[in-house]
């Protein structure tokens, strides 16, 4: 069954702005991975977010979990044209260790 | 460091036809995952590997089988296409199968079953 659900589904903004994403998820986690697909690419990780922390920052990103609400959120803040990429969320568990479940994720364009 | 490879990277097959998708890791990882990614699905875990010698069902086995050849390879077989494994292929690793665990991606295979 699918875990994390990304949403929106995609997303325009301009160069300078900033991108939130969304991700949502049915049953208690370990972690919380965010990983970026160029297109055309592989999945390359980004963050991981531990089921006891609320916030993380790695440069220009951060991300946010909330447990009481099953989600968590990345910001790209100053978004570059090179950001334009789609992103998932993969639930960690200790079920099913790091056999993460991925959602459909967010297509982020970033016009110049 | 190659980090994860894969071969070929685009496949056209007929319906009835075999291939092997080839997958190999150079970071000493002992966990390797077959996915495969189709529009409006996501990516859905088609077997992994914990380690060298064992494998196991992932979301989505049906019509696929692999082989963990070795630490470092993990083949994906397709004994008979079916238009419906018209999909992009991912291989990926990670260090072990700890929830906490980083996964590693390959490049893909575009595959396309007539």
């Amino acid at each position: 069954s699918q875990q994390g659900e990304e949403d929106p589904q995609a997303l325009s903004i301009q160069e300078g702005e900033n991108a939130t994403m969304n991700c949502s998820y049915k049953t208690s986690i370990n972690n919380l991975q965010w990983y970026r697909q160029n297109s055309g690419r592989g999945l390359v990780h980004l963050i991981l977010i531990r089921s006891n922390e609320r916030e993380k920052h790695s440069g220009r990103l951060r991300v946010t979990l909330d447990t009481s609400k099953k989600s968590s959120s990345l910001l790209i803040t100053a978004s570059r044209a090179a950001d334009t990429a789609s992103y998932f969320c993969g639930d960690g568990r200790e079920t099913s260790g790091s056999r993460l479940t991925f959602g459909e994720g967010t297509q982020l364009t970033v016009n110049p | 460091n190659a980090g994860v490879t894969q071969t070929p990277k685009f496949q056209v097959l007929k319906t009835g036809q075999s291939m092997t998708l080839q997958c190999a890791q150079d970071m000493n990882h002992n966990s390797m995952y077959w996915y495969r990614q189709d529009p409006g699905m996501g990516l859905r875990l088609i077997y992994y590997s914990a380690s060298e010698g064992t494998t196991d069902k992932g979301e989505v086995p049906n019509g696929y089988n692999v082989s963990r050849l070795n630490k470092r390879e993990f083949s994906l077989r397709l004994e008979s296409a079916a238009p419906s494994q018209t999909s992009v292929y991912f291989c990926a690793s990670s260090e072990d199968l700890r929830a906490t665990d980083t996964q590693y991606f390959g490049p893909g295979t575009r595959l396309t079953v007539l």
